[in-house]
C-alpha cells in the first residue's frame, strides 16, 4: 500500500539536543512539508519542498532544519535553537501538478525532557 | 496570498444532531477545496473535496460544495455520531502557489451521548 510513514511515533529529546524526524514516502510524491501542531491549534508550515535538492522556509522555520536529498525522503532536524520545541508534528506529501490533495503522515510527538 | 477562514470551535452538539461547520476562502484562480478530518493523536486524513464549482463532495454522510459566488466550502451532516468528534480542517490547494495547500484553524466537534 501507498502511503507516507512517520517515524519513531514518541520521540523524547533533552534541553541542548538535535533530533531528527523520520518522513518516508512512497506515493512518488514530488512536494512534500512539514507542519507543527500544538495543543488545540491549527497547523503551522515550517518547511516545505516542491523537489529533491530544494526546500523553502515556512512560517516558523527558526530552530528547524531539513535535507530532501531523496524524493521518498524529507526529515526534520529539530536543533537546540528552537526554543519550545514539544509539539506534534505532521509529515505530508502531495503531487506536484494540479489542485491535488496532501496525505499525511500519523504523526511524531516530540517532548523535552 | 491564500487563506482559508472556519468557523470557531469547540463544536458540541447531541447525537444525532444537525452539523455545520462554516468555511470561506480567498484565492485566485480556481482552487481545489478539501475537508480534512484528524481523531486524537493521529495525522489528517482526507474526508472529502471539490475540484470546481458546483462540485458536492460527499463521504461518509458529510456533505460540501464548493460556491465560487460566496467563496465558500461549508461542511455539513444531517446525524451525528459520538465517533464523529474529531477536529476538522478546511483546506484549499492552487497548482500556482508555491506552497500549494492552505489550511484552515481547524475546528474541534465533541458529540456527546
Amino acid at each position: 500500500d501507498g502511503g507516507i510513514t512517520q517515524s519513531p511515533k514518541y520521540l523524547f529529546r533533552k534541553e541542548g539536543q538535535n533530533v531528527t524526524l523520520s518522513c518516508e514516502q512512497n506515493l512518488n510524491h514530488d512536494a512534500m512539508y512539514w507542519y507543527r501542531q500544538d495543543p488545540g491549534q491549527g497547523l503551522r508550515l515550517i518547511y516545505y519542498s516542491q523537489i529533491v535538492n530544494d526546500f523553502q522556509k515556512g512560517d516558523i522555520a527558526e530552530g528547524y532544519s531539513v535535507s530532501r536529498e531523496k524524493k521518498e525522503s524529507f526529515p526534520l532536524t529539530v536543533t537546540s535553537a528552537q526554543k519550545n520545541p514539544t509539539a506534534f508534528y505532521l509529515c505530508a506529501s502531495s503531487a506536484r501538478t494540479g489542485n491535488t490533495e496532501a496525505f499525511f503522515g500519523q504523526g511524531t510527538r516530540l517532548t523535552v525532557v | 496570498g491564500d487563506s482559508v477562514t472556519q468557523m470557531e470551535g469547540p463544536v458540541t452538539l447531541s447525537e444525532e444532531a444537525f452539523l455545520t461547520i462554516n468555511c470561506t476562502y480567498t484565492a485566485t484562480g480556481y482552487p481545489s477545496l478539501f475537508w480534512y478530518v484528524q481523531y486524537p493523536g493521529e495525522g489528517l486524513q482526507l474526508l472529502l473535496k471539490a475540484t470546481k464549482a458546483d462540485d458536492k463532495g460527499s463521504n461518509k454522510g458529510f456533505e460540501a460544495t464548493y460556491r465560487k459566488e460566496t467563496t465558500s466550502f461549508h461542511l455539513e451532516k444531517g446525524s451525528v455520531q459520538v465517533s464523529d468528534s474529531a477536529v476538522y480542517f478546511c483546506a484549499l490547494s492552487r497548482a500556482g502557489s508555491a506552497r500549494q495547500l492552505t489550511f484552515g484553524s481547524g475546528t474541534q466537534l465533541t458529540v456527546l451521548p
